[in-house]
């Protein structure tokens, strides 16, 4: 069974643009989950979404924001990016929403904005 | 304020020895715990979970141990080997609330 796919790898771009980031699950995972690491902060909590629906939201402003399609791939889009948006972001599937349901995560998306 | 917190950001093994990682959380609501792997380049991989009725769970060579008195959890893997340097992350939640992720501990098993 084919594992969580994120595209691209790597990403550079400049402060004020945006970003569109993506993530196919695993086959029969319903929920998909973000989460940005950065050096020092551990993994901190973006969005949750399970059957197109956002579940829960993290503290992250406005400028990040998701969503799920009919066949459970997810996409991330960050607005006006900063500097200190520079980092590793994860993107999970699990087979549903709960902590005792193990996430899946994929290898990540490195964003650098210069 | 952090809920989950590791407090070693490092831990140095000998191989054959054991390895304990340290977790500690403060949301008394939080009943199901995770220990995560991760490997540079890679995205975490699931390791080993507790639920808050149990206080041990064993997997082979990794245990985990829950005191929800003290509200800590304990991951120890014996005997360690140099393959098992990578970065552990604690997570917690249950219920309504998300997993909530510690900043890891890096652990390195020397041969």
């Amino acid at each position: 069974k084919a594992g969580v796919t994120q595209t691209p790898r790597y990403l550079i771009k400049t402060r004020g643009q945006q970003v569109t980031l993506s993530c196919s699950p695993i086959s029969g995972h319903r929920s998909v989950s973000w989460y940005q690491q950065t050096p020092g902060q551990g993994l901190q909590f973006l969005f949750e979404y399970f059957s197109e629906t956002q579940r829960n939201k993290g503290n992250f402003p406005g400028r990040f924001s998701g969503r799920q399609f009919s066949n459970s791939r997810s996409e991330m889009n960050v607005s006006t990016l900063e500097l200190g948006d520079s980092a590793l972001y994860l993107c999970a599937s699990s087979l549903r929403t709960g902590t005792d349901s193990p996430l899946h995560f994929g290898n990540g998306t490195r964003l650098t904005v210069t | 304020d952090q809920q989950v917190k590791q407090n070693s950001p490092s831990l140095s093994v000998q191989e054959g020895r054991i390895s304990i990682l340290n977790c500690d959380y403060t949301n008394s609501m939080f009943d199901y715990f995770l220990w995560y792997k991760k490997y540079p380049a890679e995205g975490p991989t699931f390791l080993i979970s507790i639920s808050s009725i149990k206080d041990k769970n064993e997997d082979g060579r990794f245990t985990v141990f829950l005191n929800k008195s003290a509200k800590h959890l304990s991951l120890h893997i014996v005997p360690s080997q140099p393959g098992d340097s990578a970065v552990y992350f604690c997570a917690a939640g249950g219920g309504s609330y998300i997993p909530t992720f510690g900043r890891g501990t890096s652990l390195i098993v020397h041969p």
